[in-house]
């Protein structure tokens, strides 16, 4: 079975930093496009970030972009994302999601403010 | 830039049938592949339709997803609704491999 953890969350302050971390099993996590979304509660999907199997290729959406870092340890099967110069806007829940047949983690909630 | 449309919400019996469409802003939907996600309250997304109509195992088959190249949407439907099926329902597709999302729609069974 296919499973997601995320940690990492909590309240920070504007201008401040936070890493997620995302923990996978129940597949070959080194085969698969790994992607971060989030959600701004009350708010709908947002696609944050995508990385390739092999972090070949990365990207990021408009609103993250310079600000955020996706990456993976495919030897410890976990995904990452590194977020700098966390405004309130980026206040959401944090969603690690895998590519394929999509699946979900529980999330992880930010809040940011001060 | 490549946007997708949805109702904000829809509302149906139980029971009955319903469509949930999902439009696609310029070029063909039908050369990217559409995905559907529901979220219940409170809970995180799952996943219901992949690649256009596939259905990830556990997924019931009153669930089904289909392309209109006319009039460039997605379109789940939903059959034999059930009180369990009120949740929001996204379609997801792809933007230059950029994931883009429908705004959602709101789907109530009463």
């Amino acid at each position: 079975e296919v499973q997601l953890v995320e940690s990492g969350g909590g309240l920070v302050q504007p201008g401040r930093s936070l890493r997620l971390s995302c923990a996978a099993s129940g597949f070959t996590f080194d085969d698969y496009t790994m992607i971060w979304v989030r959600q701004a509660p009350g708010k709908g999907l947002e696609w944050v970030s995508s990385i390739s199997w092999n972090s070949g290729t990365i990207r990021y959406g408009d609103s993250v972009k310079g600000r955020f870092t996706i990456s993976r340890d495919n030897a410890k099967s976990s995904l990452y994302l590194q977020m700098n110069n966390l405004t309130p806007e980026d206040t959401a829940f944090y969603y690690c999601v895998k590519g394929g047949t999509i699946a979900w983690g529980q999330g992880t909630l930010v809040t940011v403010s001060s | 830039n490549f946007t997708l449309t949805q109702p904000h919400s829809v509302s149906e019996s139980p029971g009955k049938t319903i469509t949930i469409s999902c439009t696609g802003s310029s070029g063909s939907i039908a050369s990217r592949y559409v995905q559907w996600y529901q979220q219940r309250p409170g809970s995180a997304p799952t996943t219901i339709i992949y690649d256009d109509y596939r259905r990830p195992s556990g997924v019931p088959d009153r669930f089904s997803g289909s392309i209109d190249s006319s009039s460039n949407s997605a379109s789940l439907t939903i059959s034999g609704l059930k009180t369990e099926d009120e949740a929001d329902y996204y379609c997801q597709s792809y933007d230059n491999s950029n994931w883009v999302f429908g705004g959602g729609t709101k789907l109530t069974v009463l």
